[in-house]
């Protein structure tokens, strides 16, 4: 079974751009979560998509936003970017309930200069 | 507010020696408990999970975890580390009714000492 994949690996962009990060889950996994790993702040849930909705959303500003698809893929999107944006973006997927196991994906490092 | 909380930023140990991770969380009710282990440039591994029942969690690679509700823990133990085992530990929440949304601690570096 192929595990949670995501795109790109590395990206870097400058200041005042905008990025979007991709996430294919497990097959069969209808749960997507989105976390931001920096040095400082270390694991900070972004947002969970649910069968295409919104279920959970955590304290970020209105920049990071996200969708999901009907085939469970998710997208996640930063618009006008800050350097503090630099992070590692890990997406995890689940079947549906948090008593499931959550998968990670290798996640994408966003460098912003 | 929910919180997970790693005192230990960094451990050392010997190879062959045991190991114990501490984790305390603050949840209005017992929460679902995770252990992850995340290698250097890689996305987290899930090591045990603990939602009811038995204290104590078998995981993946020889860890072990023990629930103690009195105590608000959950410390991952391994009874003989290997050199491979040097990775970063994250303990991890989830509110029971609160889907998805993992509170993660700061984390603790583990070194291993040939």
């Amino acid at each position: 079974k192929a595990g949670v994949t995501q795109t790109p690996r590395y990206l870097i962009k400058t200041r005042g751009q905008q990025v979007t990060l991709s996430c294919s889950p497990i097959s069969g996994h209808r749960s997507v979560s989105w976390y931001q790993q920096t040095p400082g702040q270390g694991l900070q849930f972004l947002f969970e998509y649910f069968s295409e909705t919104q279920r959970n959303k955590g304290n970020f500003p209105g920049r990071f936003s996200g969708r999901q698809f009907s085939n469970s893929r998710s997208e996640m999107n930063v618009s006008t970017l800050e350097l503090g944006d630099s992070a590692l973006y890990l997406c995890a997927s689940s079947l549906s309930q948090p008593s499931e196991t959550q998968y990670f994906g290798p996640g994408t490092r966003l460098l912003v200069l | 507010a929910q919180s997970v909380t790693q005192p230990d930023i960094h451990i050392t140990v010997s190879e062959g020696a045991s190991l114990e991770l501490r984790c305390n969380y603050s949840y209005g009710a017992t929460p679902y408990l995770f252990w992850y282990v995340q290698s250097p440039g890689q996305g987290l591994q899930l090591l045990l999970k603990y939602f009811s029942g038995d204290t104590l969690v078998q995981g993946i690679k020889g860890f072990e975890a023990e629930f103690k509700r009195s105590q608000s823990s959950f410390n991952l133990r391994k009874p003989s580390v290997h050199w491979s085992d040097a990775a970063e530990y994250f303990c991890a929440g989830a509110s029971t009714g609160g889907g998805n949304k993992l509170t993660f601690g700061t984390g603790t570096q583990l070194k291993v000492e040939l």
